[in-house]
């Protein structure tokens, strides 16, 4: 099936740790983006990528890190700097950025 | 970040009525996206927009990019269960490149 998968489902960050959320898509899409929400909010940008190679920091990237060595893969750390992590992150990718996006179905991430 | 105001926050519905939301926001977008959003997982697109006083239509739900370009609605015939979920508006403000917004969700619950 096509689509986008995130993993894991449920991830558990010990305090000053580095984690890392994977992305991966098959929809031979360019565009791909992370986004944070958290209880009873919508959706912020963390960053996104246009295409291999390139990418751009949204509204809320400090504490995170991405790469996009593969145009399937997006990857994105949340850092120890990160010092509220907890939330639901969601990735999502586009035909080329001013498509319309299409998510996966999201990384729980706690703090223990 | 732009600001897109969704109403109402919170709708309580009979199965069976007719729902109507909204999402405004100060700047003109090009485009609107409708997502719905289960519990846990992923937004999933429902309705794209792309040009002033476009009504699209998929299945029960209708919806309208506004005239004047900064706002869309988006209405539900006859509802049923399975519309429970939180539904944003989104898209990319004419001004600020590619990035999309999302609004702030309208969480619908129907009552059978």
């Amino acid at each position: 099936d096509g689509g986008i998968t995130q993993s894991p489902k449920y991830l558990f960050r010990k305090e000053g740790q580095n984690v890392t959320l994977s992305c991966e898509q098959n929809l031979n899409h360019d565009a791909m983006y992370w986004y944070r929400q958290d209880p009873g909010q919508g959706l912020r940008l963390i960053y996104y990528s246009q295409i291999v190679n390139d990418f751009q920091k949204g509204d809320i990237a400090e504490g995170y890190s991405v790469s996009r060595e593969k145009k399937e893969s997006f990857p994105l750390t949340v850092t120890s700097a990160q010092k509220n992590p907890t939330a639901f992150y969601l990735c999502a990718s586009s035909g080329t950025i001013n498509q319309p996006q299409h998510f996966g179905d999201g990384t729980r991430l706690s703090i223990l | 970040g732009q600001q897109l105001n969704q109403s109402p926050q919170s709708m309580f519905i009979q199965e069976g009525e007719d729902v109507s939301m909204n999402c405004t926001s100060s700047s003109i977008f090009n485009t609107w996206l409708w997502y719905k959003q289960d519990p846990g997982e992923g937004p999933v697109l429902l309705i794209a927009l792309y040009k002033a006083g476009e009504l699209t239509s998929n299945g029960r739900l209708t919806a309208q990019f506004g005239i004047t370009r900064k706002d869309s609605f988006l209405n539900i015939s006859a509802s049923i269960p399975s519309d429970v979920g939180i539904y944003f508006c989104a898209g990319p403000p004419a001004n600020t490149g590619n990035q999309f917004y999302f609004g702030t969700g309208t969480s619908l619950t129907v009552i059978p």
